[in-house]
């Protein structure tokens, strides 16, 4: 089956750039997206077709996706932005959702 | 506002049933795929299965395949997943998740824009 692999961990100071990867097979074809998910809360949408920001996510999140890797980029990281982030794809009939393992931002 | 609310979680035996339940309200529930995704205790977000708007496609991932099935009723705004010879390894919590599907570029893309908070099913003896 198809996976989407991220680092479990990911360390930066506050006012640093945290980027977190993401890679599969099938993302040169298909769209990457990125969520949030803080202790007991559910996920929160934060990059949509690898690079677009919804609305009320702020301007410090961007992504960026070329060949098989996606990435999530958190410029000037705050403390409020530790959290659990997940990528997300489908494979590559497009049937089958898949999230990638999740990597724990830890901002301190 | 959308709203996503889950219920019928709790503890079960291996081996017996559960059906799952998400009251949609807000939106026009019949326009959109839906989702449930689970999280086991600790552990990252899994996709479990989705319904086109009319019910006429279904998808699951591998492990489910066979034992759960997901449904709709849209004169209900409800969305459903019948659990079936439930396993330890389907603890988790279970999220309703409202589902867009674009095309951008030529290509088609799928993602969860609403999520519920969850329901718990635990199965244990």
């Amino acid at each position: 089956s198809y996976e989407l692999t991220q680092p479990p961990s990911v360390s930066v100071s506050p006012g640093q750039t945290a980027r977190i990867t993401c890679s599969g097979d099938a993302l040169p074809k298909k769209y990457a997206y990125w969520y949030q998910q803080k202790s007991g809360q559910a996920p929160v949408l934060v990059i949509y077709e690898d690079s677009k920001r919804p609305s009320g996510i702020p301007e410090r999140f961007s992504g960026s996706s070329s060949g098989t890797m996606a990435t999530l980029t958190i410029s000037g990281a705050q403390v409020e932005d530790e959290a659990d982030y997940y990528c997300y794809s489908t494979d590559s009939s497009g049937n089958h959702g898949v999230f990638g393992g999740g990597t724990k931002l830890t901002v301190l | 506002e959308v709203q996503l609310v889950e219920s019928g979680g709790g503890l079960v035996q291996p081996g017996g049933s559960l059906r799952l339940s998400c009251a949609a309200s807000g939106f026009t529930f019949s326009s959109y795929w839906m989702s449930w995704v689970r999280q086991a205790p600790g552990k990252g977000l899994e996709w479990v299965a989705n319904i086109k708007q009319d019910g006429s496609e279904k998808y699951y991932v591998d492990s489910v395949k066979g034992r759960f099935t997901i449904s709709r009723d849209n004169a209900k705004n409800s969305l459903y997943l019948q659990m079936n010879s439930l396993r330890a390894e389907d603890t988790a919590v279970y999220y309703c998740a409202r589902q867009r599907i674009t095309m951008v570029r030529g290509v088609i893309g799928s993602y969860f824009d609403y999520w519920g908070q969850g329901t718990l099913v635990t199965v244990s003896s």
